[in-house]
């Protein structure tokens, strides 16, 4: 069936780099998305990309996509503490449904 | 793994009737819940935060009395749409926190379409 894997947890000095990694099972998904959530409150979107994409850059994130190998990435530059979340991968074709992979927390240390 | 099962995962229901969704924790126990509904090409959309034993926390433009949400016990959180109309139609899904190093899961979702 469908599902979406990534690994539970990452630790990164502040201001380096953090990349966080997906994989996903589901060929005919046409949107995927990185969301973040911090202790305590709900999914924050922090950004998507089109299937027919393969990178997508929004200020300090990257995002690159390799459909061939249904992997996802997210890259966070100059890595902050207000960054430590726990980041979510998810992906759909583009109607209701939406599968999540379980969570990376991402740690920051200063 | 830890494992929420969220049912049913698709109703049809008139207008003006009153759906209930449930989202169960499997071995193991969730004192918080989180409650989502998604629109087709649009990301989740938190509608509320469910605590074991006490009231839902509700975000602002989501109207308590129309999305009713109880946590009774540790295992169970339901949702219930009262008095559906068409634009109640949407996808919705509930999470879980697992322990406190646990991370999240997700629960399969319900396709609501009321006609």
């Amino acid at each position: 069936g469908e599902d979406v894997e990534q690994s539970l947890f990452l630790s990164v000095r502040e201001g380096d780099s953090s990349v966080i990694n997906c994989t996903y099972t589901d060929s005919s998904s046409t949107y995927l998305y990185w969301y973040k959530q911090e202790p305590g409150a709900g999914l924050q979107l922090l950004t998507y990309i089109f299937s027919n994409m393969d990178m997508k850059q929004d200020q300090r994130l990257t995002v690159l996509l390799n459909k061939k190998d249904k992997h996802l990435s997210l890259r966070i530059a100059d890595t902050q503490t207000g960054d430590s979340a726990i980041y979510f991968c998810a992906e759909s074709t583009g109607g209701f449904k939406t599968i999540f992979g379980a969570g990376t927390r991402l740690f920051v240390k200063a | 793994g830890a494992v929420v099962s969220q049912h049913p995962s698709w109703v049809i229901c008139k207008s003006g009737t009153s759906v209930k969704i449930e989202c169960r924790s499997l071995d193991f126990q969730a004192t918080t819940m989180f409650w989502y509904r998604q629109f087709p090409k649009q990301s989740l959309m938190l509608m509320a935060t469910s605590n074991e034993g006490s009231k839902a926390t509700y975000e602002q433009g989501v109207e308590k009395d129309k999305f009713l949400i109880n946590h009774a016990s540790l295992t169970l959180s339901t949702l219930t749409v009262t008095s559906a109309h068409p634009e109640d139609s949407s996808f919705y899904i509930c999470s879980a926190m697992v322990g406190t190093n646990y991370g999240y899961t997700f629960g399969s979702g319900t396709r609501l379409t009321v006609v």
